[in-house]
């Protein structure tokens, strides 16, 4: 059973910082992963998106990295600011028998950003 | 880029009523929908695959006659939670592919925040 488990769950930090977010799952074979943000009461925007045969994706600010054999992506936020705050869900997509392809999601982490 | 559109955002009523949620893909065709479930504090859980044409798919533990997908078009999923009670309370999301291949990202809706009293 896949399992996508996200440390920390909550981060603070004072504007300008530059921070990790940490993403682990339990299966390797997976297709992508996908890094989301949710602002409360919203639903979620896609940020990045790695294929499992690439290492690392970067939009703006942003640079995620994929390690497949260990399990493990990393969120890297540069110069942090306080519209980054939210909660940032990382998921991976895998196909099960019979051909469906289904997200797992693991339970985020909520940062603030204090200006 | 791809929008998904939910409606309605919010709903409050009484239990016992029947609650119909809908997702529209608004500029491209999604042969494929899904519906997820999110409790506070716990992680987006999938609920079902809407298959256009077909019947959806329920993952282990949802009741098919308490969600009851229909997925009559391209562009249109609904959700119908049947004589809704305070437990189903929650916030349901849907997404779409244009292509569900593991290749394309799931484009999602804005959430339903559905509250039973």
């Amino acid at each position: 059973k896949q399992e996508v488990t996200q440390i920390p769950a909550a981060l603070s930090v004072p504007e300008g910082e530059n921070l990790v977010l940490n993403c682990s799952f339990t299966d390797s074979a997976i297709y992508n992963l996908q890094w989301f943000r949710q602002d409360p009461g919203k639903g979620l925007t896609s940020l990045l998106l790695i294929q499992s045969s690439q290492r690392e994706q970067t939009s703006g600010r942003l640079n995620a990295s994929l390690d497949k054999s260990s399990g493990r992506s990393t969120l890297y936020i540069a110069a942090s600011q306080p519209g980054d705050s939210a909660t940032y869900l990382c998921a991976v997509t895998y196909r099960r028998e019979g051909g469906s392809e289904k997200l797992v999601f693991g339970k985020g982490t909520k940062l603030t950003v204090n200006p | 880029g791809a929008v998904v559109s939910q409606h309605p955002s919010r709903v409050i009523c009484k239990s016992g009523t029947s609650v119909k949620i809908e997702c529209r893909s608004l500029d491209f065709q999604a042969t494929t929908m899904f519906w997820y479930r999110q409790f506070p504090k716990k992680s987006l859980m999938l609920m079902a695959t809407s298959n256009e044409g077909s019947k959806a798919t329920y993952e282990q533990g949802v009741e098919k006659d308490k969600f009851l997908i229909n997925h009559a078009s391209l562009t249109l999923s609904t959700l119908t939670v049947t004589s809704a009670h305070p437990e189903d309370s929650s916030f349901y999301i849907c997404s779409a592919s244009p292509r569900p291949d593991g290749n394309q990202p799931q484009h999602f809706g804005d959430g339903t925040r559905l509250s039973i009293l």
